[in-house]
């Protein structure tokens, strides 16, 4: 296991709602990204956090936000929830910013209805 | 034009069998190179970097070819726990991000 974890596991929302998710990553790694992961395709990077800041942004709207806080966990925030946002989301951890290795949680799927 | 292409497949194949597929990826400056294995409905996880020398691990070996922008996996001897998903995954310069395929799926059968 990667010691990447991620809670809750499923969750189910109503369109228009707001949801957060979370993710505590592996011991001794600051940096955390964050992904979407639709039906059929690969994950799509949302944005990347280290040591509390955000490091880099995918193509999604500013209704994804994010946090890390000072033990480097991390939480994911959705306004506005819309059909389409239904995926797994993963976070994935890595031991620094400039390291493209990285390990993953189970994710959270995220359903809307 | 996707970042990272991938043939969905999936390859249906015999155990024991050899299997191979590509991905191309389109940023020519990219420099780093992985192979990742999703099993239906988990995380991805890491299988194997791709050096521009080429590299095995095991019955898994992983070729670059920068001058085609592409990067191949082969498997030889397939067991029944190979069959999963096999996401490339390049890393975009002058950015943290790591650029995903959308997978090539092996189902290897007894």
């Amino acid at each position: 296991e990667t010691g990447v974890t991620q809670s809750p596991t499923h969750l189910i929302k109503t369109r228009g709602q707001q949801v957060t998710l979370r993710c505590s990553s592996q011991s001794g790694h600051n940096t955390v990204s964050w992904y979407q992961q639709a039906l059929g395709q690969g994950p799509q990077f949302i944005f990347q956090y280290y040591r509390e800041e955000e490091n880099g942004r995918g193509n999604f709207p500013p209704r994804f936000s994010g946090l890390q806080f000072p033990n480097y966990s991390s939480e994911l925030n959705v306004n506005a929830l819309e059909l389409d946002d239904s995926a797994l989301y993963l976070c994935a951890s890595s031991s620094n910013a400039g390291s493209y290795e990285q390990y993953f949680g189970p994710g959270t799927r995220l359903t809307v209805t | 034009r996707k970042e990272v292409e991938q043939d969905p497949g999936p390859f249906n194949v015999p155990e024991g069998a050899t299997v191979a597929f590509n991905c191309t990826y389109s940023n020519s400056a990219s420099q780093s190179f992985f192979w990742y294995r999703q099993d239906c409905r988990k995380e991805p996880k890491l299988l194997m970097s791709v050096y521009s020398s080429g590299n095995e691990d095991g019955r898994f070996t992983a070729q670059l070819n920068r001058a085609s922008q592409y990067i191949s996996l082969l498997i030889r001897d397939s067991k029944l726990s190979d069959s999963a998903t096999y996401l490339c995954v390049v890393n975009i310069p002058n950015d943290y991000k790591l650029s995903f395929g959308a997978g090539t799926t092996v189902t290897v059968r007894a």
